[in-house]
């Protein structure tokens, strides 16, 4: 099936710093979802985003749903050591159609 | 959040065995239910979308009667590896769709299922 590209594919940060990721696709989608997965255990949903352009925060982290459709941001600010873990993105270009997941970014914390 | 369940969270099996692995929406009914399956460092790749009352529909590659799906009611999806190899080692994961309103989907715990 298809893949989206995230960029980059790991990230080594100072604790304090601010982090920005994105996630590209070569298709049109209409609604956007970010996870985060620590070690053994499944996604846990940060935020969804359904209209291009679209900007939403959950506390430090805020995304962005690219006017393009085709891309998505996820920043992260403030970055603490809890911050570590795999972060996807995922879209779907209509209403009861699957999701595609992105390649995954890993984050590291250095406090 | 929705919240999703699976149970086991580990299961350690021998070679030919079959496993039932079970996927259930705790605070909301669920019509679609996913499965998918993981590799160390590696993102989730979609194995199958179970629907309640109906047969589950398979991604391309993925063996139907390998990897059975049984979606009986809006709560419980349950995968069931048939005759289980050591290459089916892996964490299976599942995730529900949450009904109505705009499209969101959560994920469960996940399963590491081992075949010795």
């Amino acid at each position: 099936g298809q893949q989206l590209n995230q960029s980059p594919q790991s990230m080594f940060i100072q604790e304090g710093e601010d982090v920005s990721m994105n996630c590209t696709s070569s298709s049109i989608f209409n609604t956007w979802l970010w996870y985060k997965q620590d070690p053994g255990e499944g996604p846990v949903l940060l935020i969804a985003l359904y209209k291009a352009g679209e900007l939403t925060s959950n506390g430090r982290l805020t995304a962005q749903f690219g006017i393009t459709r085709k891309d998505s941001f996820l920043n992260i600010s403030a970055s603490i050591p809890s911050d570590v873990g795999i972060y996807f993105c995922a879209g779907q270009w209509g209403s009861g159609n699957q999701f595609y997941f992105g390649t995954g970014t890993s984050l590291t914390v250095i406090p | 959040g929705a919240v999703v369940s699976q149970h086991p969270s580990r299961v350690i099996c021998k070679s030919g065995t079959s496993v039932k692995i079970e996927c259930r929406s705790l605070d909301f009914q669920a019509t679609t239910m996913f499965w998918y399956r993981q590799f160390p460092k590696q993102s989730l790749m979609l194995m199958a979308t179970s629907n309640e009352g109906s047969k589950a529909t398979y991604e391309q590659g993925v063996e139907k009667d390998k990897f059975l799906i049984n979606h009986a009611s809006l709560t419980l999806s349950t995968l069931t590896v048939t005759s289980a190899h050591p290459e089916d080692s892996s964490f299976y994961i599942c995730s529900a769709r949450v009904p109505g309103g705009r499209y969101t989907q959560y994920f469960g715990p996940g399963t590491r299922l081992t075949v010795l």
